[in-house]
């Protein structure tokens, strides 16, 4: 699986679009990019994935590159449950391994 | 339904007790995991059950030994720990163990003294 790069942290204030960045420049072409949250003490949380075409669901939406070797994932109006550690992770369609990545840290203040 | 359980949420254990790890899913899911994540570290792949068979070790110490008893269950049994152990137990499913989508539990918490 192709290796992710993401900030270590990111603070954004309460209401405004969050927007976390990752580069995935070796990504394969039947790699999808997967995003996941671990609020403090829980399991990761599934968000959103995507291969070409950006996506959008009721918590966030996917924007990836055209070149594929990067992508933003955005939360359009952060909240303070949405403080979390964010993962990136690529894998293939038929990969059972989720590689985590050590993700970005996301303090949502006031 | 789409929660996994998993039970209990904190464990100590003594290095020559013998305790099990129990997940739970009622999703239909036929894939199940387990991950280890210590602190401040994200979390590493352990083993993956396919319908019930054990279809990745991730070179996992013979101390943890995970048992799938059938599709909605699975077991990790832990013997002869180490503190360095010590660590939150994540288990997860998918619907199938082919690049899915995985459903985390809350996980468990084991100290071993």
């Amino acid at each position: 699986d192709a290796k992710t790069t993401q900030p270590p942290s990111m603070d954004c204030a309460e209401g405004r679009a969050a927007n976390l960045p990752c580069n995935h420049s070796t990504i394969s072409g039947n790699e999808y990019v997967y995003w996941y949250r671990q609020i403090h003490s829980q399991g990761p949380q599934y968000i959103i994935h995507g291969l070409k075409n950006n996506e959008t669901n009721e918590m966030a939406s996917l924007i990836i590159t055209e070149d594929r070797k990067s992508s933003t994932l955005i939360l359009p109006h952060a909240t303070l449950r949405d403080t979390a550690v964010y993962y990136c992770i690529v894998n293939t369609g038929t990969a059972s391994k989720l590689t985590f990545g050590t993700g970005t840290r996301l303090q949502v203040t006031l | 339904d789409t929660e996994v359980t998993q039970t209990p949420k904190h464990l100590v254990m003594g290095m020559t007790n013998k305790k099990s790890l129990k997940c739970e899913q009622h999703m239909g899911h036929r894939a199940m995991y387990w991950y280890k994540q210590k602190a401040k570290k994200p979390p590493e792949l352990m083993f993956v059950y396919s319908y019930e068979k054990l279809s990745i070790n991730e070179s996992v110490p013979s101390r943890f030994s995970p048992e799938c008893p059938n599709s909605s269950l699975l077991n990790l049994h832990l013997h002869a720990l180490q503190p360095e152990d010590s660590a939150l137990y994540l288990c997860a499913s998918s619907l199938l163990a082919g690049g899915e989508t995985q459903y985390f539990g809350p996980g468990t918490r084991l100290l071993v003294l």
